[in-house]
């Protein structure tokens, strides 16, 4: 069974700052996805970054980069110049290419400090 | 634009009902899902299904059902409701590429 681990249940940053949320996963297969999602207060689920295993290059969305090491089965997600809008819920998710089922962490919850 | 919309948004029931939470979506992505949010443990599959006729046991299923009648539907039956349902329940839809569409939440409260 794969699992999501996300071992910062809480963080924040100051407002413009960079910060980094860890995610390490557990699977012995070798073809999946790796994916960030955002949940404000609102409760919608909003995707932020999507990972192919099979590509080595760290995919990125505009401030939204993410450290992709394979082998350490390591997904963290680098949001650069934090704004008051990434305040937020996050949970790293897990998919496997064979089914379409998402396993997700526990989630981090961000504080952008003005 | 397709979406994927659930109702209701907000519930409340009693001890040993039968709910249904409905799942509607307009993308005909054959692959649905349900989740369940509780605190602690991010989203847990519930149940799913790759089409038609197809459902399947995700890792929470005890206490839930679902049927898939049709692509577009695949609502979310608690057959007697219990206090440790109370949680948001998230419906999802997916068609391959790993591109996953996700409903609003319905909250639930059992009480």
């Amino acid at each position: 069974a794969q699992t999501v681990t996300q071992s910062q249940p809480e963080m924040s940053v100051q407002e413009a700052e960079t910060v980094t949320l860890s995610c390490t996963y557990d699977t012995s297969e070798s073809n999946y996805y790796l994916f960030w999602y955002k949940q404000p207060p609102s409760r919608q689920m909003i995707l932020v970054i999507r990972q192919e295993a099979y590509k080595q290059q760290n995919a990125t969305e505009n401030r939204f980069s993410v450290n992709f090491q394979k082998a350490a089965k390591s997904f963290s997600l680098k949001i650069s110049d934090s704004q008051l809008g990434d305040t937020a819920m996050y949970f790293c998710a897990f998919m496997k290419h064979s089914n379409n089922d998402m396993r997700f962490g526990a989630g981090t919850r961000l504080t952008v400090k003005p | 634009d397709a979406e994927i919309t659930q109702s209701p948004r907000h519930k409340i029931t009693e001890t040993g009902r039968q709910v249904t939470l409905a799942c509607h979506q307009t993308w005909n992505h054959n692959n649905m899902f349900w989740y369940r949010q509780d605190l602690g443990h991010g989203l847990r599959l519930i149940h799913y299904s790759y089409g038609v006729q197809d459902t399947n046991k995700g890792e929470v299923s005890d206490g839930y059902s679902v049927s898939r009648s049709n692509t577009e539907d695949l609502p979310l039956t608690l057959e007697s409701a219990a206090s440790s349902q109370t949680s948001v329940y998230f419906c999802a839809s997916s068609e391959g590429s790993g591109r996953t569409f996700f409903g609003q939440g319905t909250r639930l409260t059992v009480v």
